[in-house]
């Protein structure tokens, strides 16, 4: 079965730092991957997304992601947190195919940024 | 990019009452889903709501206590019934374009209490 995982509930970093936030999927076909972020009070906003080319995606706000099919792993990064950056982060997979449009949710990871 | 529009943003409602949440998206599109996300939690995918037939439930869910219409391509709604505290969650809606790898759109969601 299909599975996301973030590691990390929580990941706190200081304003200026890096911004790492760790994704990992399981999946029998290639999958497509997806970044969304939800702030207080909203729905989710797609960050980035990976379905084919390019292994390296760049998102809004300064974020990029690497899809490693070796590792399986779509990681989430950013050079320099902004106290903005401040929300819940989710990683999603397509489930089967894609041909459902569903996706496996992660359980998300709250970004904390210290000033 | 599309506008997708959910009605109410919040209710707080009395236990046992009923509750329609509407999903209206300026442009056709091909999927429409149902989640609902507990406070804290990741998503929870409720149904899939199919254009003039019955919606297409989860594990767990049931068509009695969420009835789910979708008319045409652009406008859905969910109905909370007979509702007890535990169904305090935020309802989110999210729809999908048509091409494979498209990702989910949200609306900013319905926050909803019972008391």
């Amino acid at each position: 079965a299909q599975s996301v995982t973030q590691l990390g509930s929580h990941v706190s970093v200081s304003e200026g730092a890096l911004v790492l936030l760790r994704c990992n999927y399981s999946s029998s076909v290639p999958p497509y991957l997806f970044w969304y972020v939800q702030y207080p009070n909203q729905g989710l906003q797609l960050l980035l997304k990976y379905t084919t080319g390019a292994t390296l995606v760049k998102g809004i706000n300064g974020f990029e992601a690497e899809f490693k099919k070796s590792e399986t792993s779509f990681h989430l990064t950013k050079p320099s947190a902004h106290m903005s950056d401040a929300a819940e982060y989710f990683c999603a997979v397509s489930e089967g195919g894609g041909s459902n449009y569903q996706l496996i949710w992660g359980a998300g990871t709250k970004l904390i940024i210290k000033p | 990019s599309a506008v997708i529009s959910q009605k109410p943003s919040r209710d707080i409602c009395q236990r046992g009452t009923s509750l329609t949440i509407q999903c209206q998206v300026d442009s056709q599109v091909t999927m429409m889903f149902w989640y609902r996300q507990q406070p804290g939690q990741s998503l929870t995918l409720i149904a899939t709501a199919n254009q003039g037939s019955e919606a297409t439930y989860e594990s767990g869910f049931v068509i009695d206590k969420f009835p789910i219409s979708r008319p045409n391509l652009t406008f859905s709604t969910l109905t909370v019934s007979n509702m007890s505290p535990e169904d305090s969650s935020i309802y989110l809606c999210s729809v999908v374009f048509s091409g494979l790898g498209q990702p989910q759109h949200f609306g900013d969601g319905t926050r909803l209490s019972i008391l």
